[in-house]
């Protein structure tokens, strides 16, 4: 059982680059999220998803775009990479049940330089 | 608004001590939910415990322990006897019942190094 599965682990892109961070679930949870996390800053939301459809924004939208067309897979996509975007990336999955626990993916370590 | 706060950025204990990690929260909502993670030093994510707020109950699992005080807006998490095992990022985090939108709102985190 492979739960949440995020390509790829590492990156490192120079400023001004797109790039799609891939993000795959098989348990069949409808709701799906994307955190960035920071040093002393723990893991703050950018963008989730409630079903097949349907985005919305989380505290730390800018410079990022999602879209979901499966339930399997929700995508997080850098426009134009800044150095500010330098972190590290986590997609969580939970199920669309109030206080489920997320599970997370295992993470992707973005550089921009 | 709601907020989890960590204040200990760090702890240092040695192996067999018990030490808590704090974790206090702030929220206007009656139905809220308690999490707390581990991130071990490989990186991932794992789901350690959930408590929602009408249940006030003290939970052990093992050498884990968890206290949650809803007066004071605290949900305690308590090592006893650490092993060098237990090093990692410990984050608290608190999600809100509203349109079943499962937002976590985490706290910074507290490293917790177990030394030999």
């Amino acid at each position: 059982n492979a739960g949440v599965t995020q390509t790829p682990k590492f990156q490192v892109l120079k400023t001004g680059q797109s790039m799609t961070l891939q993000c795959a679930q098989d348990m069949n949870h409808e709701y799906m999220s994307w955190y960035r996390q920071d040093p002393g800053m723990g893991l703050r939301l950018i963008h989730y998803s409630v079903g097949a459809g349907i985005t919305d924004q989380g505290e730390v939208p800018n410079g990022y775009n999602v879209s979901r067309s499966t339930t399997e897979d929700f995508p997080l996509r850098l426009l134009s990479a800044a150095p500010s975007q330098t972190s590290v990336y986590f997609c969580a999955s939970t199920r669309y049940r109030e206080g489920a626990e997320a599970f997370f993916g295992q993470g992707t370590r973005l550089t921009v330089v | 608004a709601q907020k989890v706060t960590q204040a200990q950025t760090e702890i240092s204990v040695v192996e067999k001590e018990d030490v808590t990690l704090d974790c206090v929260y702030e929220t206007r909502d009656t139905t809220y939910y308690l999490f707390w993670y581990k991130q071990p030093p490989s990186g991932e994510l794992v789901f350690l415990i959930r408590r929602n707020s009408f249940d006030e109950q003290n939970e052990i699992s093992g050498r884990y322990s968890w206290n949650f005080q809803k007066s004071t807006s605290s949900f305690n998490f308590t090592i006893t006897a650490s092993q060098v095992v237990d090093s990692a990022v410990y984050f608290c985090a608190l999600s809100v019942y509203g349109g079943a939108t499962n937002k976590l709102i985490f706290g910074t985190g507290t490293l917790l190094a177990v030394q030999p």
